[in-house]
């Protein structure tokens, strides 16, 4: 199993809304990537999960709050968005951080933030 | 810095020939690389990886070709299918992964 999987596919919320963003995989990986991509741009690394502990922060704003409840489950918490926030939500996971090995993604949560 | 560039943001290719993708990039210390295929509302895909420790390395239809001395990446994709119709992404490893700005690549009959 090569999948991580995230839901829900697609969202729209309100700038009042609190929202969460689900992923999940089950390969074993001890490092989990929250990316946001808007149109026509690459993935921008948001947070860094290792051994279920916050490693990385990209300077993201207080909004968005990264959860990881087990070594297989990765949380994006939403709350007080803006337009701008409307993007491809990615996760990804990886045998460990920053290992030589391939990163593995979801297929996205399309968010609007209206 | 940490930066990864592509040279041409669009690459129209015939059906049947083989593409080139290129990628630069900064860091000298990026000891891995990967390149990524996303099509349209989907996540990206792993086609093929290197190790710094290489010059060239081979897949299914794919090759990557690393140049250390002036970091510089390339995708050889033989005998183009309309199936390889995607955005093609170069990502650098240090300690996380850093996507390059990507180039779509449009195949035509």
């Amino acid at each position: 199993d090569t999948e991580v999987t995230q839901t829900p596919k697609h969202l729209v919320m309100g700038m009042t809304n609190k929202k969460s963003l689900k992923c999940e995989q089950h390969m074993g990986h001890r490092a989990m990537y929250w990316y946001k991509q808007k149109a026509k741009k690459p993935p921008e690394l948001m947070f860094v999960y290792s051994y279920e502990k916050l490693s990385i922060n990209e300077s993201v704003p207080s909004r968005f709050s990264p959860e990881c409840p087990n070594s297989s489950l990765l949380n994006l918490h939403l709350h007080a968005l803006q337009p701008e926030d409307s993007a491809l939500y990615l996760c990804a996971s990886r045998r460990v951080e920053g290992s030589g090995t391939e990163a593995f993604f979801g297929q996205g949560t399309r968010l609007t933030v209206v | 810095g940490e930066s990864v560039g592509l040279h041409l943001p669009t690459l129209s290719v015939q059906e049947g020939d083989n593409s080139i993708i290129n990628c630069a990039y900064s860091n000298s210390a990026s000891d891995y690389f990967i390149w990524y295929k996303q099509e349209s509302g989907k996540g990206p895909q792993f086609i093929i990886d290197i190790r710094s420790n290489m010059d060239k390395r081979q897949g299914q239809r794919v090759t990557v070709l690393l140049n250390k001395t002036v970091k510089h990446l390339s995708l050889q994709i033989a005998a183009t299918q309309p199936g390889d119709s995607a955005v093609y992404f170069c990502a650098e490893n240090i300690h996380k992964l850093i996507f390059g700005t990507g180039t779509r690549l449009q195949v035509f009959p």
